[in-house]
């Protein structure tokens, strides 16, 4: 699976956009980019995730550039709630077996008043 | 929505003692996943397993096994419980391998 790079830390004031950023650019065409994200003391929580289209959903929108060597996730209007580390991950899917997801360290996102 | 119920949140064992970590999906999914979970190092995957009775080693699976008889029900078994396992231990599950994962809240182990 391709390796990604995430920002450590990053911060967002409530009710502003969250532009969290990911580099993936030894990506391969058959690989799918996700995002999870993970509150403190919980399981990660499967955000969204795309191909080569942006991609939008109800918590997040997913923009993957063209030449898909890196992609940003937005959170239109962040809360405090959306305070957690944010992981960008590249998957690429087999048959047969179950495609596991490897996770790096991602992006702690702290969110303020 | 899908739950994933692991058995237990907190569990302190001693060192030598056989642990067994369960984990339950009530979806009916293929896939289901043990994951641990330590500082600095993130998440790393102990086992998978595609179908019942089917597993695969993940990237660090030395110490553990795990056991699927049935379809919603996925064990990790720690057979002799050393303090480096102390750990988060997270479980999860999938219906293919297209679909984004469920993942339990996890298990704090301790071995002392």
């Amino acid at each position: 699976d391709a390796k990604t790079t995430q920002p450590p830390s990053m911060d967002c004031a409530e009710g502003r956009a969250a532009n969290l950023p990911c580099n993936h650019s030894t990506i391969s065409g058959n690989e799918y980019v996700y995002w999870y994200r993970q509150i403190h003391s919980q399981g990660p929580q499967y955000i969204i995730h795309g191909l080569k289209n942006n991609e939008t959903n109800e918590m997040a929108s997913l923009i993957i550039t063209e030449d898909r060597k890196s992609s940003t996730l937005i959170l239109p209007h962040a809360t405090l709630r959306d305070t957690a580390v944010y992981y960008c991950i590249v998957r690429v899917f087999t048959t047969g077996t179950a495609s596991k997801l490897t996770f790096g360290t991602g992006t702690r996102l702290q969110v303020t008043l | 929505d899908v739950k994933v119920t692991q058995s237990s949140r907190y569990l302190v064992k001693r060192t030598g003692e056989k642990v067994f970590l369960e984990c339950v999906q009530d979806m009916d999914h293929e896939n289901m996943f043990w994951y641990r979970q330590d500082p600095g190092l993130g998440l790393r995957l102990i086992y998978f397993s595609y179908d019942v009775k089917m597993k695969e080693k993940g990237d660090i699976p030395e110490g553990y096994s795990v056991s699927r008889e049935k379809k919603e029900r996925f064990s990790l078994i720690l057979e002799s419980a050393s303090t480096n396992q102390t750990s988060m231990y997270l479980c999860a599950s999938s219906p293919d391998f297209y679909y984004g994962y469920t993942f339990g809240s996890g298990t704090r182990l301790t071995v002392v």
